[in-house]
């Protein structure tokens, strides 16, 4: 079966640096995708790896490799409104996109 | 409108009953898709459209129907709604299937089936 795994919860202090990690077993790979979603609201689109490595987006940086079916998503500068929970998700040999259950981020001040 | 529009925001339904969830989008995205998120899971597939006049099941199909006569609108309708489709739906679009292109979410619906 098609399997992605990411931690339910994590907390992290304003300012610091917190690293979201997924794996994933998917009958195929085309793509890998990190959303935000803030409570009560819809995704949104925060970073998109095919190949190996790290793809650097402002605060925000992912990581993938392919070998190991892993990825993880790096926040810096932690800031309250980063509070949110962080889905992962890969696009499958039909490319259809396979979620992840996400990773509910609480900063603390 | 700007990006993708669903109605109602939420809507208390008695089982049994039928209930047509509406999209629409105004990116001319040839992709659209609904998809259901309960407590603890990820977002689940329930229907796809890949372009105007096809759609193709998801990974949770049954008891739902799509339809997709043009571009923009993709409804969602559950024949004969049970308790256990009791849901946050969203339907989302993307400019193509491959490649980079990611996927835009609606504010989705909260449906309640008693």
């Amino acid at each position: 079966g098609q399997n992605i795994d990411q931690p339910t919860e994590m907390t992290a202090t304003e300012g610091a640096i917190v690293q979201i990690n997924c794996t994933y077993q998917t009958s195929g790979f085309n793509g890998l995708f990190w959303y935000q979603q803030h409570a009560g609201e819809a995704p949104t689109f925060l970073s998109y790896n095919v190949l190996d490595g790290l793809e650097e987006k402002g605060r925000f940086s992912s990581f993938l490799s392919r070998s190991k079916g892993y990825s993880y998503l790096l926040l810096k500068e932690l800031q309250m409104k980063d509070s949110a929970s962080y889905l992962c998700a890969v696009r499958d040999s039909n490319y259809q996109l396979i979620w992840g259950a996400g990773t509910k981020l609480i900063i603390k001040p | 409108i700007a990006g993708i529009t669903q109605a109602p925001t939420s809507q208390i339904l008695a089982a049994g009953r039928r209930m047509t969830l509406r999209c629409t989008q105004d990116m001319r995205h040839n992709a659209m898709y609904w998809y259901r998120q309960d407590l603890g899971l990820g977002l689940r597939l329930i229907h796809y459209s890949n372009t105007a006049g096809t759609t193709g099941k998801g990974e949770v199909p049954d008891g739902y129907s799509v339809s997709r006569a043009n571009t923009d609108d993709f409804p969602l309708t559950l024949a004969s709604a049970v308790p256990s489709q009791t849901s946050v739906y969203f339907c989302a679009s993307s400019d193509g299937t491959s490649g980079s292109f990611e996927q835009f979410f609606g504010p989705g619906t909260r449906l309640t089936v008693l």
